[in-house]
């Protein structure tokens, strides 16, 4: 997707490891967030980003933490992967202009596999 | 809890006909209603998307209907193409100033048969 990348885009790691994936965006958008997508939940929100070092929780945000040390790049990482973290990881950018909303920007997704 | 509900979560429709998928909400402070296109292997894409003062938003073959007062909206695809065949989403969002609080419905996976 114009703007956004996710990496990597695939990866299978063990239960217990640390795992870290990354959002490049080049749109230099206030707005960060990260998703995961798992069948039957739709779209739920992990963490998000509303500047540099600024962070704060979403709905499931236990087992991860993230990390903005510049405005292009927001960091997920799973301090000790669970198989219940298996899913797809997306990260998504927004910026408001003015009254208009413009929705999101989502990257292609990581598809992560803990065995 | 799940504060935006949508169905069906799957759909089949023949080439030519009618899409149609429903969400409803239940928090009023909603203020931005996007619909979200996602093909297999890629993120979604918003669609097209509906503020509550406005009860309907045409975008070529998509059509965004919103009903304020039973809480309710839908998306309506007219004379359905297989390329439209993916998973719908709809959303509700608030805005928090500038942070866009967004609940996503669980999906709709709609196959358009030739």
């Amino acid at each position: 997707d114009a703007g956004i990348t996710q990496s990597p885009r695939h990866k299978v790691t063990e239960t217990g490891t640390p795992v870290t994936l990354r959002c490049h965006q080049t749109e230099n958008h206030r707005y960060m967030y990260w998703y995961r997508q798992d069948p039957g939940h739709g779209l739920r929100l992990i963490h998000y980003s509303y500047g540099v070092k600024d962070t704060d929780k979403g709905e499931v945000s236990d087992g991860y933490s993230v990390s903005r040390s510049k405005t292009e790049d927001f960091l997920l990482t799973l301090e000790s992967a669970t198989s219940s973290q298996t899913s797809v990881y997306f990260c998504a950018i927004s910026e408001l202009s003015g009254q208009t909303n413009y929705g999101y920007t989502f990257g292609s997704g990581t598809r992560l596999t803990v065995v | 809890q799940q504060q935006v509900k949508q169905s069906p979560q799957s759909l089949i429709v023949q080439k030519g006909g009618i899409s149609i998928i429903n969400c409803a909400y239940e928090n009023t402070a909603f203020d931005y209603f996007p619909w979200y296109q996602q093909f297999p292997g890629k993120g979604p894409a918003l669609l097209i998307a509906i503020r509550p003062d406005v009860s309907e938003k045409k975008e070529g073959r998509f059509t965004i209907s919103f009903n304020k007062s039973a809480k309710q909206f839908s998306l309506h695809i007219m004379d359905s193409q297989p390329g439209d065949s993916a998973t719908y989403f709809c959303a509700a969002s608030i805005d928090s100033g500038g942070y866009q609080k967004v609940t996503f419905g669980i999906g709709t996976k709609l196959q358009v048969i030739p």
